[in-house]
């Protein structure tokens, strides 16, 4: 199993709602991300964890709240989010080694976030 | 700061003509770079990376660390390399693999 599968495809929320996307993988990475990209932009990466635990994140406003129970899964928690923040929200996942950097990163398929 | 600079947001060539598609670079340190590539409805995933030398799916790229550049090239395009590709760079070290992304390049091949 080689996939990563995020949850749920499409996701419409009010900006006081609180929902959550989900990211799973089976292929035992131990480095988990979430990366944000806004229509016809590149991905930016928001988080990082590494053998569960949160290693980066790069100044993410605190609506935004990560969360990995476990190996194989990561979620990411949303509260009060603004307009601005529609976009399709990708997971990625990639095993560390150490000392190198060249490795591959999977990609899920992203969930695309609409606020209203 | 590291950047990647992608200079073409869109390129079309017809089928069996050559394509290149440019990136550079700046990093202070020695970096990693990939292309990775999204084809329609697809997600996103690893094309080549330049540690590995490889060919996929017919398309090179090479490092060349004086010019700062990790251009992709293919002889002879087809009509399914219609995707948007993007460079990407990581830094020397850094386990986590995080990747800083160019703003990509939309290819199209015409029949």
């Amino acid at each position: 199993d080689t996939e990563v599968t995020q949850t749920p495809k499409h996701l419409v929320m009010g900006m006081t709602n609180k929902k959550s996307l989900k990211c799973e993988q089976h292929m035992g990475h131990r480095a988990m991300y979430w990366y944000k990209q806004k229509a016809k932009k590149p991905p930016e990466l928001m988080f990082v964890y590494s053998y569960e635990k949160l290693s980066i994140n790069e100044s993410v406003p605190s609506r935004f709240s990560p969360e990995c129970p476990n190996s194989s899964l990561l979620n990411l928690h949303l509260h009060a989010l603004q307009p601005e923040d529609s976009a399709l929200y990708l997971c990625a996942s990639s095993q560390p080694h150490r000392g190198r950097s060249d490795t591959e990163a999977f990609f899920g398929q992203g969930t695309r976030l609409t606020v209203v | 700061a590291q950047r990647v600079t992608q200079p073409e947001k869109l390129l079309s060539v017809f089928k069996g003509a050559p394509v290149e598609l440019k990136c550079n670079y700046s990093y202070s340190g020695s970096p990693e770079l990939f292309w990775y590539v999204q084809y329609s409805r697809q997600r996103l995933q690893l094309l080549l990376r330049h540690i590995s030398r490889e060919s996929i799916k017919g398309f090179t790229a090479d490092l060349n660390k004086g010019e700062t550049s990790f251009h992709l090239k293919k002889p002879f395009a087809q009509e399914e390399d219609s995707a948007m590709y993007y460079c990407a760079l990581s830094g020397r070290g850094s386990t986590l693999g995080r990747l800083y992304f160019g703003r990509g390049t939309q290819l199209t091949v015409w029949p």
